[in-house]
């Protein structure tokens, strides 16, 4: 099975700030790589798809990249509402994995 | 409207069986793979199974597999879950996805994501 790990695992920053989270897969996983947003007792959000292309209505602060094995989800100026937990996927191989999460907290 | 709403869920003592259901709306309910995601207290996302649109192809986790069905139902609309011989650590949130698969110029091929998800269902395995 490919293992996903993301870092860090929590991130704390303040509103404007630009944060980036990195997943590492364990085997390649060329671009099939998604990252989703999830809020306290809601259904995740895909918010990009592919590693870099942004899922409809997802705002452009939102940017991805990487392939292979290293991917990265950057929020370029942090809003309120951007506080939550962010998992990557990847839908390269069964099973699809997701990374642990990384909880971004306001500072 | 796109929607997917799960029910089934409830406590139940450990070895004991339960079954999920997913209604899907909104969309061609054949034309897409599905799949359920769970998620235990306090805990990140774990894929549990998916099949395939034609309903041909299935596929679980190791953490469920020979205990856990997926099937659908394409006249229904409909996505189950048969789950049997619950444990205590199947105790988690319950999500149906589905898969859509969405064209990309930048690299000439169909890529995946899980695009439309369902509220969630909680199953506690318990004595």
């Amino acid at each position: 099975d490919i293992q996903l790990t993301q870092s860090p695992s929590f991130l704390s920053a303040s509103v404007g700030d630009r944060v980036t989270i990195t997943c590492r897969a364990s085997q390649g996983v060329s671009s099939f790589l998604a990252w989703y947003q999830q809020k306290p007792g809601k259904a995740p959000k895909l918010l990009i798809y592919a590693a870099s292309t942004l899922q409809s209505g997802v705002p452009s602060r939102f940017s991805g990249g990487g392939s292979g094995t290293e991917f990265t989800l950057t929020i370029s100026s942090l809003q309120p509402e951007d506080f939550a937990t962010y998992s990557c996927q990847q839908l390269n191989t069964y099973p699809y994995t997701f990374g642990q999460g990384t909880k971004l907290e306001i500072k | 409207e796109v929607q997917l709403l799960e029910s089934g869920g409830g406590l139940v003592q450990p070895g004991e069986s339960l079954r999920l259901s997913c209604a899907a709306s909104g969309f061609t309910f054949s034309n897409y793979a599905m799949n359920w995601v769970r998620q235990a207290p306090g805990k990140g996302l774990e894929w549990v199974s998916a099949i395939s649109g034609s309903g041909d192809s299935i596929y679980h986790a190791d953490s469920v597999k020979g205990r856990f069905t997926i099937s659908r139902d394409n006249s229904e609309n409909t996505l189950h879950l048969h789950m049997n011989s619950l444990r205590g650590e199947d105790t988690a949130v319950y999500y149906c996805a589905k898969r859509n698969e969405f064209w990309s110029g930048s690299y000439g091929g169909y890529y995946f994501g899980m695009d439309v998800w369902g509220q969630g269902t909680t199953v506690t395995v318990s004595s």
